[in-house]
């Protein structure tokens, strides 16, 4: 079956670094995705990666291994505002997403 | 950013009753989805149509009847629905269908609750 695995809550101090990872197990792949969704709000698209290596955009990295079918999203320099669930999800060999349950991220000052 | 809005944001309704959800985008896209997110799970795709057609159809109760009128419009019927329904509703835009590289964009969801 296709699977994706990802922590369902971290916690993390303003200013730091944090490292959400992500496991996937697709039949086929065509790109992972990273997303925010700040709560009762719509997910919002961060990163997409389809080759091995990281990608950077400002504050937030996306990187990929796809041996180890592995994906971290890196934020740096945390504010409050990052506070939100971030999503993790393959696209398929038929070009469908699979969506993990994301992950909660919690800001302390 | 309004490329997606949905209506309404919020419903409640009873078993009984019949309510639709709608749906449009701004981005001039071919594809659009609808998906259900019910907390702590993943996000369950619901339906999904492409240049107009439907296309998917994950074994979803035929109590959830979606249309779409055009490219930009998309609605989800609902009826005679379950208290297990409770969940957001989203639902999603993309411009290419079939690449890799297509990135869904989302509405805001319509939170409903079915008593």
């Amino acid at each position: 079956g296709q699977n994706i695995d990802q922590p369902t809550e971290m916690t993390a101090t303003e200013g730091a670094i944090v490292q959400i990872n992500c496991t996937y197990q697709t039949s086929g792949f065509n790109g992972l995705f990273w997303y925010q969704q700040h709560a009762g709000e719509a997910p919002t698209f961060l990163s997409y990666n389809v080759l091995d290596g990281l990608e950077e955009k400002g504050r937030f990295s996306s990187f990929l291994s796809r041996s180890k079918g592995y994906s971290y999203l890196l934020l740096k320099e945390l504010q409050m505002k990052d506070s939100a669930s971030y999503l993790c999800a393959c696209m398929d060999s038929n070009y469908q997403l699979i969506w993990g349950a994301g992950t909660k991220l919690i800001i302390k000052p | 950013e309004t490329g997606v809005t949905q209506t309404p944001r919020h419903l409640v309704m009873g078993m009984t009753n019949k309510k639709s959800l709608k749906c449009e985008q701004h981005l001039g896209h071919n594809a659009m989805y609808w998906y259900k997110q019910s907390a702590k799970k993943p996000l369950e795709l619901m339906f999904v149509y492409s240049l107009e057609e439907r296309v998917e159809n994950n074994s979803v109760p035929s109590r959830f009847s979606p249309e779409c009128p055009n490219s930009s419009h998309l609605f989800l019927h609902l009826h005679t629905l379950q208290p297990e329904d409770s969940a957001l509703y989203l639902c999603a835009s993309s411009r290419t269908p079939g690449q890799g590289t297509d990135t869904q964009y989302f509405g805001p969801g319509t939170r409903l609750t079915v008593l």
